[in-house]
């Protein structure tokens, strides 16, 4: 099956934007959708779709896309916005499903 | 507000069979065009799909474990549930499941989960 290969970890500053990528063969065919997850916590979507944001989750998150590569951006990172993220997308090649490695996004 | 949770034995010994129920509330599990679906994640590592189901029954799995994982449907008690055979040390991790729904964008797809239980863990010892 394909994979999805995200950075292990990137860190911003206080207030600063981030971008987290996430590459892979699917991503020329479905939109990725984007989840955080804090230690002990169940993943929560934070896009889906182009750019779609659920009921809740602040106007600083975005997603974009481009060819294989899948972006999800913070843009004035806050504290509480350190946690995991992980890409997702159905295969291209199949009915099933596929999640990127992961990204631990660090606030310093 | 739907709200899924994960019920079933938090240890299982080597071989046999892991089996879970994941019990939908707030809303039908016959309703839309929604799937169901299982998703685990070992301690300390990342999240791998399972499986997921739609409420008519039809079924799609992970290729890795598709020889493993049964995954059923009750729609009378809005359950669905995961059966996991053979099971080694190596399918010790959280199990979630979630609800999955598709959305259409200048004829491009996506997919996604946006409800998701809480997890339980899962042990495989002896």
């Amino acid at each position: 099956s394909s994979e999805l290969t995200q950075d292990p970890a990137v860190s911003v500053a206080l207030g600063q934007t981030v971008r987290v990528t996430c590459q892979g063969d699917s991503l020329r065919v479905y939109y990725a959708s984007w989840y955080q997850q804090k230690p002990g916590q169940a993943p929560v979507l934070v896009i889906n779709g182009k750019n779609n944001r659920p009921s809740g989750i602040p106007d600083r998150f975005s997603g974009s896309g481009s060819g294989n590569t899948a972006s999800l951006t913070i843009t004035g990172a806050q504290a509480e916005d350190e946690a995991d993220y992980y890409c997702n997308s159905r295969d291209s090649r199949g009915n099933h499903f596929v999640f990127g490695t992961g990204t631990k996004v660090t606030v310093l | 507000q739907v709200q899924l949770q994960e019920s079933g034995p938090g240890l299982v010994k080597p071989s046999q069979t892991l089996s879970l129920t994941c019990t939908v509330s707030g809303g039908s599990i016959s309703s839309g065009s929604y799937y169901w679906s299982w998703i685990r994640q070992p301690a300390g590592k990342g999240l791998e799909w399972i499986g997921r189901i739609y409420s008519s029954g039809s079924t799609n799995y992970n290729p890795s474990l598709k020889s493993r994982v049964t995954i059923s449907v009750d729609t009378s008690k809005n359950q669905f549930s995961l059966k996991l055979s053979s099971v080694t040390a190596a399918d010790t991790a959280v199990y979630y499941c979630a609800r999955g729904a598709r959305i259409a964008v200048a004829g491009t797809n996506g997919y996604y989960f946006d409800y998701w239980g809480q997890g339980t863990l899962v042990t495989v010892s002896s």
